[in-house]
């Protein structure tokens, strides 16, 4: 069964900082690892999505890596801005289609 | 607006009420998804629907009732809710349910159980 986790759970930083914010899987077998973006009380908006063979994509400032061997993906943010601030999920999916989950990091970017 | 609406935005019903939760895709996308988010849970899935059949039921109470009249439109329907049902419905859509397609989500409707 897959199992997503997010490290930290929240993370504050002072604006123009880079930063990593990390997602561990349980089961290699993954499709696909996407990134998404949810503001406080609204729905999720797509980032990043990264295909099974492949390693990384990049959007603008976001760059997230895909690593199936060790089950970790990371979303790097460059030079961070207040607007950064939000909720941050990472979803795997499996080749049922399933989307699993983490729980999110939520970061802050103080001016 | 994403490609995928939904509505209503807020919603608050009696635990006796009747209610319906509408979501709508124009992206040609064949598979869609009604997922609850509860606060401090992940995302749990409900319900998966892959050209309008349904293809997976999360083990979710039968007061929550899916509808897939066709593959731009999914309906959930709502009827004698607990206070504990009160949460964000998300609803998502993909081009095929599996091949590692990406999701896109809507806005969500909150509702609240009183």
């Amino acid at each position: 069964k897959q199992e997503v986790t997010q490290i930290p759970a929240a993370l504050s930083v002072p604006e123009g900082e880079n930063l990593v914010l990390n997602c561990s899987f349980t089961d290699s077998a993954i499709y696909n690892l996407q990134w998404f973006r949810q503001d406080p009380g609204k729905g999720l908006t797509s980032l990043l999505l990264i295909q099974s063979s492949q390693r990384e994509q990049t959007s603008g400032r976001l760059n997230a890596s895909l690593d199936k061997s060790s089950g970790r993906s990371t979303l790097y943010i460059a030079a961070s801005q207040p607007g950064d601030s939000a909720t941050y999920l990472c979803a795997g999916s499996s080749n049922t289609g399933k989307l699993i989950f983490g729980q999110g990091t939520t970061l802050q970017v103080k001016p | 607006e994403t490609g995928v609406t939904q509505t209503p935005r807020h919603l608050v019903m009696g635990m006796t009420n009747k209610k319906s939760l509408k979501c709508e895709q124009h992206l040609g996308h064949n598979a869609m998804y009604w997922y609850k988010q509860s606060a401090k849970k992940p995302l749990e899935l409900m319900f998966v629907y892959s050209l309008e059949e349904r293809v997976e039921n999360n083990s979710v109470p039968s007061r929550f009732s899916p509808e897939c009249p066709n593959s731009s439109h999914l309906f959930l329907h709502l009827h004698t809710l607990q206070p504990e049902d009160s949460a964000l419905y998300l609803c998502a859509s993909s081009q095929e349910r599996v091949g590692g397609y990406g999701y896109t989500f809507g806005s969500g409707t909150r509702l609240t159980v009183v």
